[in-house]
C-alpha cells in the first residue's frame, strides 16, 4: 500500500488566488511527522512545512498552511494568494517514528500559476 | 554556509560504464539518502545511510552500490547492472533522532543521461 498519495497530477490556479494540494497518507504508527516540499524546474527540493501527529494546531508558514485531518489521514497543504514563482512540482512526505530515519514520498502535483 | 553539494550537476555517460556521483555535506547530519526521479515521477529511495560503514537498500537498490567511509560523504556508483540509469539523483540528509520532525534538506541534484 501506498505510505503517501497525491491524486491531482496537475493543478491550476489564478494568480492571487488560493489552492489546496491534496495528501493522504496511511500508517499505523501513532508518531509520525508530515512534510511538504516544493520542486522548482531547477530540481532543487526545497522544504515548506511540517506537521507532526501530536500537533493540536495547523502548521502554518507565511503563505502556507497544512490543512491536517487525523482522522481523515490527510494533510493537505493550502498556499494563499498564489503568486508566479509558485509553479512548480509539490511532494508530500512523511516520516515515522518506527521507521526511523525513512521518508516516504508521494508521486507530486504540478502547480501551474496562472497570472 | 552549511548545505548538501553534489556533483558534477550534468552527467553523460556512455553505456557500459560505471559512474560515480558524489555527495557532500558539511550539516554535521548522520543519516544520508539518495534517490532518483524520473521525469514527472516522485522520489524513489536507493540507499541510506544512518552511520559510517553502515548502509541499507532502498526500494531500486538494483545496479547501484554505495559506501559511506566519512559522516561528510555518501557517494553512489551507477554500474552498468543498471538497465536504465537516465535520470535526476538527489542526495539527501536528515539528523539522526527518535523524532519525526526533523526534515530532510536536499542537494541539488545530478541528472545523469547515458548515451
Amino acid at each position: 500500500a501506498q505510505k503517501i498519495t497525491q491524486t491531482q497530477p496537475g493543478m491550476f490556479v489564478q494568480e492571487k488566488e488560493a489552492v489546496t494540494l491534496d495528501c493522504t497518507y496511511d500508517t499505523s504508527d501513532p508518531s509520525y511527522g508530515l512534510f511538504w516540499y516544493k520542486q522548482p524546474s531547477s530540481g532543487e527540493m526545497i522544504f515548506l512545512i511540517y506537521q507532526g501527529s501530536y500537533d493540536q494546531q495547523n502548521a502554518t508558514e507565511g503563505r502556507y498552511s497544512l490543512n491536517f485531518q487525523k482522522a481523515r489521514k490527510s494533510a493537505n497543504l493550502v498556499i494563499s494568494a498564489s503568486q508566479l514563482g509558485d509553479s512548480a512540482m509539490y511532494f508530500c512526505a512523511m516520516r515515522e517514528l518506527n521507521t526511523g530515519n525513512q521518508f516516504y514520498f508521494g508521486t507530486g502535483t504540478s502547480l501551474t500559476v496562472i497570472p | 554556509d552549511g548545505g548538501i553539494t553534489q556533483s558534477p550537476k550534468y552527467l553523460f555517460r556512455k553505456e557500459g560504464q560505471n559512474v560515480t556521483l558524489s555527495c557532500e555535506q558539511n550539516l554535521n547530519h548522520d543519516a544520508m539518502y539518495w534517490y532518483r526521479q524520473d521525469p514527472g515521477q516522485g522520489l524513489r529511495l536507493i540507499y541510506y545511510s544512518q552511520i559510517v560503514n553502515d548502509f541499507q537498500k532502498g526500494d531500486i537498490a538494483e545496479g547501484y552500490s554505495v559506501s559511506r567511509e566519512k559522516k561528510e560523504s555518501f557517494p553512489l556508483t551507477v554500474t552498468s547492472a543498471q538497465k536504465n540509469p537516465t535520470a535526476f539523483y538527489l542526495c539527501a540528509s536528515s539528523i539522526l533522532s527518535g523524532l519525526v520532525y526533523n526534515e530532510q534538506f536536499f542537494g541539488p541534484g545530478t541528472r545523469l543521461t547515458v548515451l
